[in-house]
């Protein structure tokens, strides 16, 4: 049981350019979420999913996509990369209204 | 407007001191309270929550909270601190119940113990 992983752990991108973060939880979990968290100002929810096929908009989405396809899978799409996305990136997932289980974190740089 | 308050922006203990974090928040519905700790370059771990019963709740790590609704808060407190909680700490507070169990974190409050 790996719990919530997150694929990559560090990633440096030049802007404009594109990537995918992969969060992947093995735990059945019905709600997934994005956060990302910037000095300061602790972390924020860009996007969550309650299901498979399902996505919302979070505090802070401009800029992101998001995809849930598996019940176990919620990617978080940058289409072109801007300085001001540079960030640490957690997904967290929970089976009901109860705990957050949250994965190692991306740590991507935007030059 | 939904916010969490996490005053302290940093603080330090000497090891074997006490410990107390303050967490305030506004929240409209019945909210669910929970506290965070996050070590240096890894995700985040739930230390405890509350929604509902004792006011007093037990954590892991030795960590216990107090509700107080009529103050809107939710301490973090810790009898005598040890170098290895050392660390960040998030306040968090989301809906009991709801469809989409949203979280509101606070700031953080970035704790360091000194021998």
């Amino acid at each position: 049981n790996a719990g919530v992983t997150q694929t990559p752990k560090f990633r440096v991108l030049k802007t404009g350019q594109s990537m995918t973060l992969l969060c992947a939880q093995d735990m059945n979990h019905e709600y997934m979420y994005w956060y990302r968290q910037d000095p300061g100002m602790g972390l924020r929810l860009i996007h969550y999913s309650v299901g498979e096929g399902t996505t919302a908009k979070g505090e802070v989405p401009d800029g992101y996509n998001v995809s849930r396809l598996k019940k176990q899978n919620f990617l978080l799409g940058l289409e072109s990369a801007a300085p001001s996305q540079t960030s640490v990136y957690f997904c967290a997932s929970t089976g009901d209204a109860d705990t957050q289980y949250f994965g190692p974190g991306t740590r991507l740089t935007v030059l | 407007a939904q916010s969490v308050t996490q005053p302290d922006i940093h603080i330090t203990v000497s090891e074997g001191a006490s410990l107390e974090l303050r967490c305030n928040y506004s929240y409209g519905a019945t909210p669910y309270l929970f506290w965070y700790v996050q070590s240096p370059g890894q995700g985040l771990q739930l230390l405890l929550k509350y929604f509902s019963g004792d006011t007093l709740v037990q954590g892991i790590k030795g960590f216990e909270a107090e509700f107080k609704r009529s103050q809107s808060s939710f301490n973090l407190r810790k009898p005598s601190v040890h170098w290895s909680d050392a660390a960040e700490y998030f306040c968090a507070v989301g809906p009991y119940g709801g469809a989409t169990n949203k979280l509101i974190f606070g700031t953080g409050t970035l704790l360091a113990v000194q021998p």
